[in-house]
């Protein structure tokens, strides 16, 4: 098994433009979620799902989009990066929505927006 | 709101042990969970130990909570090398029938030979 998959690993963009942060697992998870990971600042939820066709706010949802059409894909849009979005955006994935603490990380997506 | 708090670092001489301490504000807490983040990977889950439960041992990995004081350690015996990373104790927060889990901001371990 793969387990969580993100691409790209690496990304730089300008100021206003749009992108797609891609996140894929294979274990047949029931709940994804989206994390930005700033200096100092821990981990912050950004957006989550608890299944294909579910998607909720976190706790740092603005500039950013999610959609779940399937069980295995949770991208994360930025639909007009800002300077304030650099950051190292992690997806992560769990069994089932009640068991959200035992986390699959992927390998993480660093964003650097100019 | 939830708050977890740690201290940024640690070092620690190989083959000591390490102690790593977490102080959390929400009382109602269901879970409270170790991760461990190597060097350009992401989190990996260590342990975790369920509210009612004071104390829980995984090999080298000893859990202690006080619940009175809203304190979570984790210690690692006989230090190694490669326990070099960043550390993040997290607390589950329910909301609308969804656990979420708050992070700390991470306790660098720095193992020196």
């Amino acid at each position: 098994n793969a387990g969580v998959t993100q691409t790209p690993k690496f990304q730089v963009l300008k100021t206003g433009q749009s992108m797609t942060l891609q996140c894929a697992q294979d274990m047949n998870h029931e709940y994804m979620s989206w994390y930005r990971q700033d200096p100092g600042m821990g981990l912050r939820l950004i957006h989550y799902s608890v299944g294909a066709g579910i998607t909720d706010q976190g706790e740092v949802p603005n500039g950013y989009n999610v959609s779940r059409s399937t069980t295995e894909d949770f991208p994360l849009r930025l639909l007009s990066a800002a300077p304030s979005q650099t950051s190292v955006y992690f997806c992560a994935s769990s069994y089932e929505a009640s068991r959200t603490g035992e986390l699959f990380f992927g390998e993480g997506s660093r964003l650097t927006v100019l | 709101g939830e708050d977890v708090e740690q201290s940024l670092f640690l070092s620690v001489r190989e083959g000591d042990s390490s102690v790593i301490n977490c102080t959390y504000t929400d009382s109602s807490s269901t879970y409270l969970y170790w991760y461990k983040q190597e060097p350009g990977a992401g989190l990996q889950l260590l342990t975790y130990i369920f509210s009612n439960m004071d104390m829980k041992q995984d090999q080298r990995l000893t859990v202690l909570l006080n619940k009175k004081d809203k304190h979570l350690s984790l210690r690692i015996a006989d230090t190694q090398t490669g326990d070099s990373a960043i550390y993040f104790c997290a607390e589950s927060a329910v909301s609308y029938n969804t656990d979420k889990l708050i992070f700390g901001t991470g306790t660098r371990l720095q193992v020196f030979p």
